[in-house]
């Protein structure tokens, strides 16, 4: 069966700081890779989205970045963390090509930017 | 802006009575989604329905369908404690060859007592 981590589940940093999240799923090949942003009672604010590796496609200007180093492993970066970038941030996939796009969300990380 | 929109934003009920949630969105779509999001967790899909279905049954779960209204309603049956979450609609507007986005809602927050 297919499993999605992320790490780490809570993070504070101060403001300028770098940030690296990591998400990987195990139990499938070549997955859609998605992460979104969700601000406190909010919906959810799609960032980047990959379908292959070293494919990325960004949904809104940021001061973040996304990678995809290998076909499991999607990572969220920042340079400099501003106030803003606080929220819960969730990783997801969904099957290639063929299927109806149902995703599967990680656990969640939640980011605290003092 | 958000494609789907949930209605209402927030529910209490108390626990053995239905729960109605409803979605509405913008422009065409290939399948709608619901999603259920426990505090502080990711989110887990429930169920899917594609723009040519009306109607669709998973346990307690009752989704309907109206693409002439380009809207979707959530039904809850005997609601339980346990079905406290936030429960949103995604839409997933395919237009050509392969699709790999959800346009999420903001949710609806559905609180069932004991």
């Amino acid at each position: 069966s297919q499993t999605i981590h992320q790490w780490p589940a809570t993070l504070v940093q101060p403001v300028g700081s770098p940030l690296s999240l990591e998400c990987t799923v195990e139990g499938t090949s070549n997955p859609n890779l998605y992460w979104y942003r969700q601000a406190a009672g909010r919906g959810l604010q799609l960032l980047f989205y990959s379908v292959g590796i070293g494919q990325i496609s960004s949904e809104v200007p940021q001061n973040l970045s996304a990678s995809r180093p290998q076909d499991r492993q999607f990572i969220l970066s920042s340079k400099k963390l501003l106030l803003s970038d606080s929220g819960f941030y969730l990783c997801a996939w969904s099957a290639g090509q063929g299927g109806y796009n149902e995703q599967f969300f990680g656990p969640g990380t939640r980011l605290t930017v003092l | 802006s958000q494609q789907g929109e949930e209605d209402p934003q927030a529910l209490s009920i108390q626990e053995g009575e239905n729960a109605t949630m409803n979605c509405s969105y913008k422009t065409s779509i290939n399948n709608l989604q619901w999603y259920r999001q426990n505090s502080g967790r990711g989110l887990v899909h429930l169920i899917l329905i594609r723009s040519n279905e009306r109607e669709k049954h998973s346990g307690r779960l009752r989704v309907t369908l109206d693409t002439s209204k380009k809207s979707s309603s959530l039904l809850i049956t005997a609601s339980r404690a346990a079905d406290t979450a936030s429960y949103f609609c995604a839409t997933d507007a395919r237009s050509g060859a392969g699709s790999y986005q959800l346009t999420f809602g903001k949710g609806t927050k559905l609180s069932v007592i004991p």
